[in-house]
């Protein structure tokens, strides 16, 4: 089966850094996202990992290893306004048919002054 | 550029009942996916449009149905609604090349009593 893994919660302070994990078991590994999405809010595309290593985007950050089935999300210089939760999803392409994401339950990252 | 458009923004169902959902995607795209996500929860995959056909679908019952218009926009029709379908209704555009990112709408919020 599919399965991913994050997080329930996190908290963090102010201007700190913070790293939310993500590990999958899939078949038909085709890519990593990271997304955002506010309470009632729209998922917002953060960032986008097809190969191993680190891409980095202003004060986010994804790192992927495929062999490990891990991904993480790194907020730096947190600001209050980044409190949401975190979306990872995976894309899959089974054989012979199309990309589907296929979403974690979502990390919900709480930060304090 | 307007972004991934969704109609209405909430909704209040009965049991029973059939309701319908609009989607208009992003400008140049011509793929739309369709999420249901719970409280609490990541989005799950319902199914996804391309040219007006749909192209694949994830596990969910046959009361779900969808239809793609020639300008790429979209409905999701959910029949004999059950309590258990209330939930934030997702739509993604994407294209297929060169990353195949899919860029979500607000939602429309469906409560079935």
């Amino acid at each position: 089966g599919q399965n991913i893994d994050q997080p329930t919660e996190m908290t963090a302070t102010e201007g700190a850094i913070v790293q939310i994990n993500c590990t999958y078991q899939t078949s038909g590994f085709n890519g990593l996202f990271w997304y955002q999405q506010h309470a009632g809010e729209a998922p917002t595309f953060l960032s986008y990992n097809v190969l191993d290593g680190l891409e980095e985007k202003g004060r986010f950050s994804s790192f992927l290893s495929r062999s490990k089935g891990y991904s993480y999300l790194l907020l730096k210089e947190l600001q209050m306004k980044d409190s949401a939760s975190y979306l990872c999803a995976v894309r899959v392409r089974p054989s012979g048919g199309y990309n589907k994401l296929i979403f974690g339950a979502g990390t919900r990252l709480a930060v304090h002054p | 550029d307007a972004g991934v458009t969704q109609s209405p923004t909430h909704l209040i169902k009965t049991r029973g009942q059939q309701v319908t959902l609009r989607c208009s995607p992003k400008s140049g795209h011509d793929t739309v996916s369709w999420y249901q996500q719970a409280l609490g929860q990541g989005p799950q995959f319902i199914f996804q449009y391309y040219e007006e056909e749909e192209r694949q679908r994830g596990n969910f019952p046959d009361r779900f149905s969808g239809h793609q218009f020639p300008n790429y926009s979209s409905e999701l029709n959910v029949n004999a609604l059950l309590l258990g379908d209330s939930a934030l209704y997702l739509c993604a555009s994407s294209t297929d090349y060169p990353k195949n990112i899919q860029y979500f709408g607000a939602g429309t919020r469906l409560s079935v009593l």
